[in-house]
Parts: C-alpha cells; sequence; structure tokens
C-alpha cells in the first residue's frame, strides 16, 4: 500500500527549531513532487511548501519564507521540513503529501505530526 | 494571499443534494482552472475528491461532482450519505507558486 508517515513533532520553544521527515513506501518516491501542508488546532488547511523530484526546484508559503527548508532523500524515500525561528502561530499538525497532476495534493492516509511551539 | 471563502456551514438530508461555494478572486480561482476539494473526517488526513475544477480521482463516487463560474467554484454532493458528514476544504493555485485553501465547510448530514 501507498503509505506517508510523519514524525518529528514536539513542543519547542518559541525561537526554537525542528526537523519533520516524512517516511514514504509502497511508490516511487523519486517520481513525485511533495508538498507540506499544516493546519492549526480547530482550523483549516494551509500550504507550506511544495520540492520537484530532484530537490533543486522548492516554493514556500510566504509567512515560511526564510525559516523552513523542504529538502528530501530519494535513497531513504523521506521527505524532510526543517523549521527554525518557530513562532506561536507555527503550531499545527502537519501533513506531509504527494503531488497529484500539479498543484493538488495527497496525503495517502498519513496522520500527520503535531507542532507545538510554546514557552 | 487571504485564504478562499466558503460557508462556514451547509447541511441536507439524506439522499438530498447539497452544494458548497468557494470564493476566491481572479489570481486564483478565476484565473486558473487548477481548483480542487478536499473530504476531511474528524482526526483524519483530508483526502483529494476533486481536482481540475470537476474531475475525480479514481475511486471517488460519482455523487461528487465540480464546477466553476468566474471567481467562484462550486461542490455538490448529490444523494447524500451519512459517511459524507466531514469538514470540505476548496483550493486553488494562485500564481507564483503557491497553493491556497478555503476556511472550510462543515457538512452535516440530518
Amino acid at each position: 500500500d501507498e503509505q506517508l508517515v510523519e514524525s518529528g513533532g514536539g513542543l519547542v520553544q518559541p525561537g526554537g527549531s525542528l526537523r519533520l521527515s516524512c517516511a514514504a513506501s509502497g511508490f516511487t518516491f523519486k517520481s513525485y513532487w511533495m508538498h507540506w501542508v499544516r493546519q492549526a488546532p480547530g482550523k483549516g488547511l494551509v500550504w507550506v511548501s511544495r520540492i520537484s523530484t530532484d530537490g533543486t526546484n522548492t516554493a514556500y508559503a510566504d509567512y515560511v519564507k526564510g525559516r523552513f527548508t523542504i529538502s528530501r532523500d530519494n535513497v531513504k524515500n523521506t521527505l524532510y521540513l526543517q523549521m527554525n525561528s518557530l513562532r506561536a502561530e507555527d503550531t499545527a499538525v502537519y501533513y506531509c503529501a504527494r503531488d497529484f497532476n500539479n498543484w493538488y495534493v495527497r496525503t495517502l492516509g498519513g496522520q500527520g505530526t503535531l507542532v507545538t511551539v510554546s514557552s | 494571499q487571504s485564504a478562499l471563502t466558503q460557508p462556514p456551514s451547509a447541511s441536507g438530508s439524506p439522499g438530498q443534494s447539497v452544494t458548497i461555494s468557494c470564493t476566491g478572486t481572479s489570481s486564483d480561482v478565476g484565473g486558473y482552472n487548477y481548483v480542487s476539494w478536499y473530504q476531511q473526517h474528524p482526526g483524519k488526513a483530508p483526502k483529494l475528491m476533486i481536482y481540475a475544477v470537476s474531475k475525480r480521482p479514481s475511486g471517488v463516487p460519482d455523487r461528487f461532482s465540480g464546477s466553476k463560474s468566474g471567481n467562484t467554484a462550486s461542490l455538490t454532493v448529490s444523494g447524500l450519505q451519512a459517511e459524507d458528514e466531514a469538514d470540505y476544504y476548496c483550493g486553488s493555485y494562485a500564481g507564483s507558486n503557491n497553493l491556497l485553501f478555503g476556511g472550510g465547510t462543515k457538512l452535516t448530514v440530518l
């Protein structure tokens, strides 16, 4: 079965850093663009970032530019999100998602990983 | 950029049809045919239901349909079933490598 499993979330203080991981299995990971999408508690979905198949092309939402970095390891079949200078408003469940037909996202049922930014 | 605008709630009885709107601008919904809809049950990850305005991924029932007119996209769920009760989010490419989502609509099956 195609699967995405996120990990790395937790409690971090404002200004701190965290690296999220997303392990892919059941499909050819290196063939797909990938995304991160987040959802604050009780709120809607918000797109965070996208990366190309070879990792050379990246895009970010304005509110994370300069603070977050998306990357991937096509040998380990893993997607990453390095988050620096974290703010309270970054508190959310972070989902990784596979690109579908360009700018559509499929989470493949992953449960996401919760990031809580608080002192 | 601001999120796309959706009504906070919608409802219908089993067997009925319900339509959820998603209003954007000419820079997103109105400017591209990259409109999508996602279904999210409580505690679960969102699931892609509609893409490219009106196309359904494999496995999505044909009770779900999408359309667009100007800056407003719509999702229609026909023959409502209890399992359709969920939150629904629209999405649209907004240019400059940016993806916008709506604020979400809670669909209640009465």
